[in-house]
């Protein structure tokens, strides 16, 4: 069973820095690519960023872009955001999804998803 | 780039059918098949529903159904049944610049 666990999620006041972590079970980990959805309270979803199988080669969101860095560990099977420069409009929870492992081809989307963590910027 | 354009909500009742709408651009929605689609119901995660336009993963009922016009992808759920309600999102693969798009999201709710 295909298994998205993420953590480190939490209140931080505006400038701070967090990591997220996203723990994978249940498939070839190293054989796919992962990608951060955050969605903000009452809102909708929002892409945040997405990393390939092999950890060369990533994007992330115009609104993230320079403040988070996708990474991951696949000895670990991890997938991690790092978030800097933290703003009120980050306040969102964050889901972590892998893409390709249902669908067989990254690009036709998140076939399984964490049940996400809760990240509160606020002072 | 913008997010795709869903209807805010729509209704039907128990047995009926409806359909929501997921409008794009050549760019994305129109480029190519790479559309999905996502239900959520309220403080879960997001399911995948559809996925490639039209192909339903497994476990998904045969009451969704996917498909494609132009720059307009949609679902449609038939026999709508009390569990369907909750909020169904679109996304299309939008290239190697802006990379994904989600719509805004459509409240389904069942009368």
């Amino acid at each position: 069973e295909v298994q998205l666990v993420e953590s480190g999620g939490a209140l931080v006041q505006p400038g701070a820095s967090l990591r997220l972590s996203c723990a994978a079970s249940g498939f070839t980990f190293s054989g796919y690519s992962m990608n951060w959805v955050r969605q903000a309270p009452g809102k909708g979803l929002e892409w945040v960023s997405y990393i390939s199988s092999t950890g060369e080669t990533m994007f992330h969101a115009d609104s993230v872009q320079g403040r988070f860095t996708i990474s991951r560990d696949n000895a670990k099977n991890l997938v991690s955001l790092q978030m800097n420069s933290l703003r009120d409009e980050d306040t969102a929870v964050y889901f972590c999804a892998s893409a390709g492992v249902l669908t067989g081809y990254y690009k036709f989307g998140f076939d399984y998803w964490g049940p996400g963590t809760l990240v509160t910027v606020s002072s | 780039q913008s997010a795709l354009t869903q209807p805010r909500s729509v209704s039907g009742s128990p047995g009926q059918s409806v359909t929501i709408s997921c409008t794009g651009t050549s760019s994305d929605v129109g480029a190519n098949k790479y559309v999905s689609w996502y239900q959520q119901h309220p403080g879960k995660a997001p399911k995948l529903m559809i996925y490639d336009v039209d192909k339903r993963p497994s476990g998904v009922p045969d009451r969704f159904s996917g498909s494609k016009s132009a720059n307009t992808a949609s679902l449609t759920i038939s026999g709508l049944q009390a569990e369907d309600e909750a909020d169904y999102y679109c996304y299309s693969f939008a290239g190697s610049y802006t990379f994904v798009l989600f719509g805004g999201g459509t409240k389904l709710t069942v009368l």
